[in-house]
């Protein structure tokens, strides 16, 4: 079964910083870009951040620009999104979502998110 | 970035209606256009690919239209399951970027 399940979301202070994970499994995890999107309570999606099938190419929401880093380990079949300088705003759950194929931009496997909450 | 206005923000239907809901992209994208649904509490579900595209797994009452700026997502008779949120989203360039989403509720 194709499935992504993400971990590492929790309460933080303001300007502190967390670690995003997401495992895949059921799919060639090195063929897909992968991409992070998130969603404030009761808001609409909000893309924050895509990176290519190497790693080696990578964008970023200007919202997010400078405090954000999105990685990707192929050997581990796992995402990862380092979240800095968090504020308020960042509040959301945050899921990890594949492209439906190499080039596309639609997302076809969405994991089921991890809430971050900002908190002072 | 390109700006995605969906409407109405939100529509009350009864089962069995049919439902239309339009994206409006603020420059051309082609036919670089996906629909989503999301229920309440879950990821969203890729539902519509390319504008047009019916993703697999997914009824055939969901269907997508349109090219360019102007698009739009039907749904020829409304299910008790079709109840949730839907979300455009363009596929041309980034940053991608989302409509603000039509909630489908119960007449």
């Amino acid at each position: 079964e194709v499935q992504l399940l993400e971990s590492g979301g929790g309460l933080v202070q303001p300007g502190g910083s967390l670690r995003l994970s997401c495992a895949a499994s059921g799919f060639t995890f090195s063929s897909y870009a992968m991409n992070w999107v998130r969603q404030a309570p009761g808001k609409g999606l909000e893309w924050v951040s895509v990176i290519s099938e190497s790693g080696g190419v990578t964008a970023y929401a200007d919202s997010v620009k400078g405090r954000f880093a999105i990685s990707r380990d192929n050997s581990k079949n796992t995402l990862y999104l380092q979240i800095s300088s968090l504020s308020a705003g960042d509040t959301a759950i945050y899921y990890c979502a594949k492209v439906r194929l190499r080039g596309d931009r639609a997302c076809d496997i969405w994991g089921q998110g991890t809430m971050v909450t900002v908190y002072s | 970035d390109i700006q995605m206005t969906q409407s109405p923000s939100s529509v009350s239907a009864s089962v069995g209606d049919r439902v239309t809901i339009t994206c409006r992209a603020s420059q051309g994208i082609s036919s670089s256009l996906a629909w989503y649904q999301q229920k309440s509490g879950k990821a969203p579900k890729l539902l519509i690919y390319a504008a047009s595209s019916l993703q697999s797994g997914v009824p055939s009452r969901f269907s997508g239209s349109g090219s360019g700026t102007d698009f739009t997502l039907t749904i020829s008779s409304l299910q008790p399951e079709d109840f949730a949120t839907y979300y455009c989203q363009q596929a041309n360039s980034f940053p991608l970027t989302f409509g603000g989403g039509t909630k489908v509720e119960i007449k």
